[in-house]
């Protein structure tokens, strides 16, 4: 299994208050992804990194905001948590966008509830 | 954007026969792969079966395969002699080929597979 950690795994939270989810990789991989989860959508790309301080938008970023200081962290930042975004997250990660290299590795994922 | 659809939100098979899942999808795109990865109670995803869209040849992996018709747009999975523990949600997911940035799945909303006794 691809050496991918979520914490935490499980967050119960307040409307309002901020949450930050962590994404922690030991392959060395280039790129990192987070999804959110939710019944009848699959998983969506919220954001996506492609190097340490170089991210970009996914589908539906709108109320979030993410981190890459190191190679190996990816974090995921909800600034004023709402219930829209109760959700399972999931964090991915690929070596390179290569045709026999672009296999992404999923982690355990994190259920967050924001009452 | 890409669309990925998955019809079929639940379904059934009893162990030891064959399913098929159905997944179409919609792009503009020549160059793409496309992906099914399985979903098992905890929650962990795991790549199933993978299909480059410039080879005619349809991909397999032991007892999964699929049917790939570039046309159509459509790409269905079939688990032969299904085993209890085949039992889990199922995604079709669709990403571009891009060289030089992050590959993006676009995923359909899941089919939800039981394999009976």
């Amino acid at each position: 299994d691809a050496g991918i950690t979520q914490s935490p795994r499980h967050k119960v939270t307040e409307t309002g208050t901020p949450v930050t989810l962590r994404c922690h990789q030991t392959e060395n991989h280039r790129y990192m992804y987070w999804y959110r989860q939710d019944p009848g959508h699959g998983l969506r790309l919220i954001h996506y990194s492609y190097g340490v301080k170089d991210t970009d938008k996914g589908e539906v970023s709108d109320g979030y905001s993410v981190s890459r200081s190191k190679t190996e962290d990816f974090l995921l930042t909800l600034e004023s948590a709402t219930s829209s975004q109760t959700s399972v997250y999931f964090c991915a990660i690929s070596e390179s966008p290569g045709a026999y290299n672009n296999e992404q590795f999923f982690g355990p994922g994190t259920r967050l509830t924001v009452l | 954007a890409q669309t990925v659809t998955q019809s079929q939100p639940e379904m059934s098979v009893q162990e030891a026969e064959t399913v098929t899942l159905s997944c179409t999808y919609d792009t503009s795109e020549n160059n793409y792969y496309l992906f099914w990865y399985k979903q098992p109670p905890s929650r962990q995803m795991i790549l199933v079966i993978r299909q480059e869209a410039y080879k005619q040849q349809n991909a397999t992996e032991n007892r999964f395969s699929v049917n790939f018709q570039k046309a159509a747009k459509s790409f269905s999975l079939k688990i032969s002699d299904s085993q209890l523990g085949d039992t889990a949600m199922y995604f079709c997911a669709f990403m571009k080929a891009r060289a030089n940035a992050g590959n993006m799945l676009t995923f359909g909303g899941g089919t939800r597979l039981m394999v009976k006794p």
